[in-house]
This record gives structure tokens, sequence and C-alpha cells, in this order.
């Protein structure tokens, strides 16, 4: 298995409702990250777990708050979200976090 | 002046050209040079990486780093509808990106035209 996958693969949403976006890997990497893609812009980096802990917080509002409960999942729970925060958020993940990163298909999120 | 400079386009050339796609970058301290195609509304997918100066090659793709000039390209030979898609130049001082910081250029988008 040489995929990261994510779920679910579109997501629309209120700004008052809480929903989690869902990663995953099998490949035995013990770094995750966490990406946040705007149209025609590239990847920002939002949070890094390695070894199952935060690292790196990229200074992201605490409407996003991440998740890692084992080293093959990762999860970013979306609460109380705005309109600009619709984007298309990308997982990835590495060997460790100084190895080359793989990312997954992406969540495309659209908040109302 | 940002770290990494990269045309973002768009390209469009005819099938079976020969594609360039160029990034120039300010941190005499990249080491690591990938490169990443993104179709629409996918992720990014890993093509090629390379370390220090230097050429790469893998099929039709090749890469190239001139740390000297601070430039790398990517050269795409007889390019095919299938490669239309969004290409993504990114460095670190580091393998893969210490601690996550992967330094992306732009894009630049490139159509290829059957």
């Amino acid at each position: 298995d040489t995929e990261v996958t994510q779920t679910p693969k579109h997501l629309v949403m209120g700004m008052t409702n809480k929903k989690s976006l869902k990663c995953e890997q099998h490949m035995g990497h013990r770094a995750m990250y966490w990406y946040k893609q705007k149209a025609k812009k590239p990847p920002e980096l939002m949070f890094v777990y390695s070894y199952e802990k935060l690292s790196i917080n990229e200074s992201v509002p605490s409407r996003f708050s991440p998740e890692c409960p084992n080293s093959s999942l990762l999860n970013l729970h979306l609460h109380a979200l705005q309109p600009e925060d619709s984007a298309l958020y990308l997982c990835a993940s590495s060997l460790t976090h100084q190895e080359t990163q793989y990312f997954g298909p992406g969540t495309r999120l659209l908040v109302l | 002046q940002k770290e990494v400079e990269q045309d973002p386009g768009p390209l469009s050339v005819p099938e079976g050209a020969i594609v360039s796609l160029n990034c120039t970058y300010s941190n005499s301290a990249f080491q690591y040079f990938m490169w990443y195609r993104q179709y629409s509304r996918k992720g990014p997918e890993l093509l090629m990486y390379t370390y220090s100066s230097g050429n790469k090659e893998d099929g039709r793709f090749t890469a190239q780093v001139d740390k000297s000039s601070k430039y790398i390209s990517l050269f795409i030979r007889d390019s095919q509808p299938s490669d239309s898609a969004t290409y993504l130049c990114a460095m670190s001082p580091y393998y893969g990106g210490s601690q996550g910081n992967l330094i992306f250029g732009k894009g630049t988008k490139l159509s290829v035209k059957p």
C-alpha cells in the first residue's frame, strides 16, 4: 500500500457545524501533515505530527483542531469555520519528518 | 523577494514538444529539490527529487539543479496531453523538508494540446 487516503472527498458545511476530515496511510510513515490549498496557490503548511506528537502548528486558528490517534491516522476537526476557510485540505505523510512527503488526494471543503 | 519564484504560466505547447519548467530561489541553504505534479482538483504527486547540483532522469522527465545560479528546471520530452497539469517546485535545506517546511513555488500550469 503506497498511498495516502483522505475522506470525505468533498464536504459542504455551515458556519455553525462541526465536522472532521480523516487521513490514513499504511506505509509505516511516522510524520503526517495537514496543508491548506486555495485555488491557484501552492499548499500552505498547517500542522506537522511526528511520532504522533504535534511538532508544528503554523499559527492556525483554533477552529481547526488536529488529532493523531495512532501512527496511521490523522484527523482534522472543524468547528465554527468561516467562508474564507473554503479550500482543498491536503494530508501528506513521510517516513520521518526529514523524508520526502507524499500527498493524499485532498478534501474539497466549502463553508457556507 | 520571495524565497522561491516560479512563473505561473499558463504554458501551452503542442503534443510532442519539449517542455521546460523552471524555478529560481534565493536561499543558498536549499539542498533538496522536488517537483510535484498536480492535476486539477487532486493532491500533488511527487515526480522527482534531487540533491544538490546535477541532473536526474526518469523516463521522459529530467530534473536539473544549478546551485551556483540558484536555478532548477524540469524538462518533459515528447509531451503528452496527459501531462497537462500544474507543476510545483519545492525545496528545503533538508531531505523532504525538515519539520515539514517545504518551500513551494506558486506552480506552473501546463497545457499540452493534441
